[in-house]
């Protein structure tokens, strides 16, 4: 195992709400990366936080936004929630913010938007 | 066109097989490579990173061309346990994409008895 926790496992929202997702980060590690998989595709990076600054974005609308704590950890909020969003969202956890970092991840929150 | 692309398979092959996987990137300024493993709903795990020189570890060989822009996995005297989806990733570095692995589809492997 990793050490990268998240919570909650399993969700089920509907269109229009609002989710939280968190990520506890492996000990040692101060960047936090988020990833949204959809079903038989790869993950596609949402953004990264390094000592609690956004570093980094992907092609994701403002409504994806996120947070990270003085204990490294790290939220993320989605909201006006679109059928679309339904997917596997993965934090990964490494040790800098460096190309050559290796990124570590957590089990995943499965998100179902009805 | 995707930034990483991989052949979606899906791959059979019997136990004992050896099977190659490749991958192409957009990017000839990234950085870092590396392929992952994921377990049917399960997190990908690092499998290995690729270097130019190419490296292998016990069945598992890497390969990187820049000049191609293609990365290759080998895996040799396949296992029932190497069924999973390898992902071919890519760090495109620099700036803010210090962070971004840009991962490919993914290739279903599937090793029978």
């Amino acid at each position: 195992e990793t050490g990268v926790t998240q919570s909650p496992t399993h969700l089920i929202k509907t269109r229009g709400q609002q989710v939280t997702l968190r990520c506890s980060s492996q000990s040692g590690h101060n960047t936090v990366s988020w990833y949204q998989q959809a079903l038989g595709q790869g993950p596609q990076f949402i953004f990264q936080y390094y000592r609690e600054e956004e570093n980094g974005r992907g092609n994701f609308p403002p409504r994806f936004s996120g947070l990270q704590f003085p204990n490294y950890s790290s939220e993320l909020n989605v909201n006006a929630l679109e059928l679309d969003d339904s997917a596997l969202y993965l934090c990964a956890s490494s040790r800098a913010s460096g190309a050559y970092n290796e990124q570590f991840f957590g089990p995943g929150t499965r998100l179902t938007v009805l | 066109r995707k930034e990483v692309e991989q052949d979606p398979g899906p791959f059979n092959v019997p136990e004992g097989a050896t099977v190659a996987f490749n991958c192409t990137y957009s990017n000839s300024a990234s950085q870092s490579f590396f392929w992952y493993r994921q377990d049917c709903r399960k997190e990908p795990k690092l499998l290995m990173s690729v270097y130019s020189s190419g490296n292998e570890d016990g069945r598992f060989t890497a390969q990187l061309n820049r000049a191609s822009q293609y990365i290759s996995l080998l895996i040799r005297d396949s296992k029932l346990s190497d069924s999973a989806t390898y992902l071919c990733v890519v760090n495109p570095g620099g700036g803010t994409s210090y962070g971004k692995l840009t991962f490919g589809q993914g290739t279903i492997l599937t090793v029978h008895p």
